[in-house]
């Protein structure tokens, strides 16, 4: 049964800080990874994605990698501003389901 | 407009009452699911339908019921709500083309009270 792990699950910086959000994963047998952020109360919008073939993604300010082998993930954020405070969630899709993290909730502050 | 809608947003329900909970979608996805979020536990899902005639339970379907009225349109119900029912509810779709296979695009979310 796949199992997803999210270190920390809170985390605080200072503006202009480059950080690492960690997901862990139990099977390697996945089709994707997928990171997400969640505002309060709110819905989850998609920031990357990556297929199992691939070693990571970039959008903006954000580089996602996985290493399938370890069953790991990271997504690192670059000059990190006050609007990146949200909760990021890690989703690995295999077979038919997909696992969701806990998430790690992170504030940045000014 | 948003891709992928859900109605109503926020309800407050006593204890035993019938609730349907709707989602809709213009992606042309076939894949919908419904997810529960509940604080520290990430989301956990109910049910998913990947097309009309397609729908499996998923890991916390007891006590909810779901219909595929259409490709576009997914529901939950809750029979008969009761208090450990009280979380977020959402609702995601992905589609079927190989490149895509498995991104998830999400509602907004329903908030669920049961009293």
């Amino acid at each position: 049964k796949q199992e997803v792990t999210q270190i920390p699950a809170a985390l605080s910086v200072p503006e202009g800080e480059n950080l690492v959000l960690n997901c862990s994963f139990t099977d390697s047998a996945i089709y994707n990874l997928q990171w997400f952020r969640q505002d309060p109360g709110k819905g989850l919008t998609s920031l990357l994605l990556i297929q199992s073939s691939q070693r990571e993604q970039t959008s903006g300010r954000l580089n996602a990698s996985l290493d399938k082998s370890s069953g790991r993930s990271t997504l690192y954020i670059a000059a990190s501003q006050p609007g990146d405070s949200a909760t990021y969630l890690c989703a690995v899709a295999g077979g038919f389901k997909t696992i969701f993290g806990a998430g790690t909730r992170l504030f940045v502050k000014a | 407009d948003a891709d992928v809608t859900q109605t109503p947003r926020n309800r407050i329900t006593k204890t035993g009452k019938r609730i349907m909970l709707e989602c809709s979608q213009t992606k042309g996805h076939d894949r919908m699911y419904w997810y529960r979020q509940d604080p520290g536990l990430g989301l956990r899902l109910i049910y998913y339908s990947f097309d009309v005639k397609d729908i499996n339970k998923g890991e916390i379907s007891d006590g909810y019921s779901v219909s595929r009225q259409a490709q576009a349109k997914f529901s939950l119900s809750l029979e008969s709500a009761i208090p450990n029912q009280t979380a977020l509810y959402f609702c995601a779709t992905s589609g079927t083309v190989a490149s895509s296979y498995n991104e998830q695009f999400f509602g907004p979310g329903t908030r669920l009270t049961v009293l």
